[in-house]
């Protein structure tokens, strides 16, 4: 079955670095996500991304996040600069219209 | 805006037994999507099933099936012979037709026990 990719597993970084979390969604989807999940918590809406643009973004996509579809295949989450508090797992997924979300395996951020 | 309520924060079963996960929801939309999506430890994302609104018949899947009640926006996920590889995290979600995004609940943590 096909499957999104996420790059890397485990990113450690200093508070206030940039960091780039990379995916690579299902070829023929159309939909991209990204999603966080604080550990012990609820999984949490950031973004979705369609056509080239932001569809939708929740609160928490504030000024500090940016995504982008560099080329046909990678899709990419910024975090410009990063604070304690955005440690987390953050998934990627993927879907065509109106169809189920695949999931990335995610990228554990830990910001030291 | 649509929410989604788990208010089962954890339950437990033994192997071999049903379980039912309870998920609530609230929307003004007439057409949406709702899943169950499993996390093991592992912390991946698995779908488990999806249930489309304009759909009377409830979805199944194998052990896994719902029952989807629009009036009341209830949408809760029963587990039957339970395993212990079904020891997961569930979550409900939620997903319009126009926005293409995804709620979630805030989980249930099951465990199956020997």
């Amino acid at each position: 079955e096909p499957e999104v990719t996420q790059t890397p597993s485990h990113q450690v970084t200093q508070m206030g670095q940039e960091v780039i979390l990379r995916c690579v969604p299902i070829s023929n989807h159309l939909y991209f996500y990204w999603y966080r999940q604080i550990l012990g918590q609820k999984v949490e809406f950031l973004v979705s991304f369609y056509n080239n643009e932001i569809s939708e973004k929740s609160e928490i996509f504030d000024d500090q996040f940016s995504v982008e579809r560099p080329d046909g295949s990678n899709f990419t989450l910024k975090i410009r600069s990063t604070k304690l508090e955005d440690s987390a797992m953050y998934f990627c997924a993927s879907s065509r219209e109106n169809e189920k979300l695949f999931f990335g395996s995610g990228t554990q951020l830990s910001v030291l | 805006a649509q929410t989604v309520t788990q208010s089962q924060p954890e339950m437990s079963v033994q192997e071999a037994e049903t379980v039912t996960l309870s998920c609530t929801y609230d929307t003004s939309e007439s057409n949406y999507y709702l899943f169950w999506y499993k996390q093991p430890p592992s912390r991946q994302m698995i779908l488990v099933i999806r249930q489309e609104a304009y759909k009377q018949q409830n979805a199944t899947e194998n052990r896994f099936s719902v029952n989807f009640q629009k009036a009341a926006k209830s949408f809760s996920l029963k587990i039957s012979d339970s395993q212990l590889g079904d020891t997961a995290m569930y979550f409900c979600a939620f997903m319009t037709r126009n926005n293409n995004d995804m709620r979630f609940g805030a989980g249930t943590r099951l465990t199956v026990k020997p």
